[in-house]
């Protein structure tokens, strides 16, 4: 079975940290770009970032720039999000997902993990 | 940033209505266009990829058109189970964007 399970998830202090993973299983791991989306309380979807099949290349939202970092380990089948300075805005429910890569496929998000909250308070 | 807007924000429908919901990208984005159903709790679920290709295992009722910055989602006859949050994506320019959602309520 195709899956992704994420983990790592808690309560932190502003300007605190944490980092979350994604296991990875059911497929190729090494063949897919994969992405971080996130979701406030009660609001929509919001893309934070992506990472090549290799971890060439990776991207991110401005508003996480310089405080997160994404990588992955492809032995390891496993996705990571680094997140550091966190803010009171980072309270989030956190997904990790499967990019389908090309022009015919639309760069769609076709598998998704269950999510991990993560909350940032004093 | 591509600006993603969907309309209508929220909708009330019954069992065996057809439903629209339509989304413009502020530009272009070609085929690039991907649309998601989430339910309370859950996590998103691919629908539709690169404006009308249907993912497996999603019900032939969804179906996605459009082209270049104006696109649409119709559910041709609602079921119990299609009550929930759409929102549709662009993957042709970084951040990838979505769109604020659309709520299908009873």
């Amino acid at each position: 079975e195709v899956q992704l399970v994420e983990s790592g998830g808690g309560l932190v202090q502003p300007g605190g940290s944490l980092r979350l993973s994604c296991a990875a299983s059911g497929f190729t791991f090494s063949n897919y770009w994969m992405i971080w989306v996130r979701q406030a309380p009660g609001k929509g979807l919001e893309w934070m970032a992506n990472i090549k099949e290799d971890g060439t290349e990776k991207y991110y939202v401005d508003s996480v720039k310089g405080r997160f970092t994404i990588s992955r380990d492809n032995a390891e089948n496993s996705l990571s999000l680094q997140m550091n300075s966190l803010r009171a805005e980072d309270t989030a429910v956190y997904y990790c997902a499967r990019l389908l890569s090309g022009y015919s496929y639309g760069d769609a998000f076709d598998i998704w993990g269950q999510g991990t909250m993560v909350t940032v308070s004093s | 940033d591509t600006q993603m807007t969907q309309s209508p924000s929220s909708l009330s429908a019954s069992v065996g209505d057809r439903v629209t919901i339509t989304c413009r990208a502020s530009h272009s984005i070609t085929t690039y266009l991907n649309w998601y159903q989430q339910k309370p709790g859950k996590a998103p679920k691919l629908l539709i990829y690169a404006v009308s290709s249907l993912q497996s295992g999603v019900p032939s009722r969804f179906s996605g058109s459009g082209s270049g910055t104006d696109f649409t989602l119709t559910i041709s006859s609602l079921q119990p189970e299609d009550f929930a949050t759409y929102y549709c994506q662009q993957s042709k320019f970084t951040p990838q964007t979505f769109g604020q959602g659309t709520k299908v309520e009873v």
